[in-house]
């Protein structure tokens, strides 16, 4: 079955550090790979994507890109800020299907002035 | 557009009561998740439901949990009896089901504590 695998957390970095968050999947053929966002006290949100491999997904100054031969798909950001502090989710879902997402267990990240 | 709605966004009950969320997906949606989330479990997907019908709800976790979408504008979530074990955050999400890598839209959810 898919499955997703993220870094374990709590982030704890410093205002401007560079992040990398980890992610990996296991999935049959060619899902599609997303990391949600959950800001304190609201629901998910997409913060970006990528459908086939080699595509890069960016928003708000993340970036994350679909490696098949690694089957990755890690998100990294070059300057932080404080409003990023929140739980970054990995996820994943097959094409074709009902578009039913995996996520991974989620990884809360505190950035600190 | 006013996103995915769920109410009551709270609810605290006596344990044995039936509670019931409730859902408005995203107008012209065509796929609607149940999730609930919890620190020990983390977010785990309950059922889904495409074109008003459920199509895989062995994230359900016992009898005592049913869903319903009467159309394509609502939806509910039914415990009954609650226990103290379903306290979580319960949210609904809703996506278009088109080829390949479609966002779902998370409500803001609902909070459920069973006393």
């Amino acid at each position: 079955g898919n499955s997703v695998t993220q870094m374990e957390g709590p982030v704890t970095l410093s205002e401007e550090a560079f992040l990398t968050i980890n992610c990996t999947y296991t999935a049959t053929g060619y899902p599609s790979l997303f990391w949600y966002v959950q800001y304190p006290g609201e629901g998910l949100q997409l913060l970006l994507k990528a459908t086939k491999a080699d595509d890069k997904g960016s928003n708000k100054g993340f970036e994350a890109t679909y490696r098949k031969e690694t089957t990755s798909f890690h998100l990294e950001k070059g300057s932080v800020q404080v409003s990023d502090s929140a739980v970054y989710f990995c996820a994943l879902s097959e094409k074709g299907g009902y578009e039913k997402l995996t996520f991974g267990t989620g990884t809360r990240l505190t950035i600190i002035p | 557009d006013a996103g995915v709605i769920q109410s009551p966004r709270h609810e605290v009950t006596e344990m044995g009561q039936e509670v019931t969320l409730r859902c408005k997906p995203i107008s012209g949606h065509n796929s609607l998740f149940w999730y609930r989330q919890t620190m020990m479990r983390g977010l785990e997907l309950l059922i889904y439901f495409n074109n008003n019908v459920p199509i895989d709800d062995s994230g359900m976790p016992e009898d005592r949990f049913s869903a319903k979408m009467p159309n394509a504008s609502f939806s509910t979530l039914k415990i009954q009896p609650s226990e103290p074990r379903d306290s979580a955050v319960y949210f609904c999400a809703s996506s278009l089901r088109l080829a390949g890598g479609n966002e779902q839209f998370f409500g803001p959810g609902t909070r459920l504590t069973v006393l």
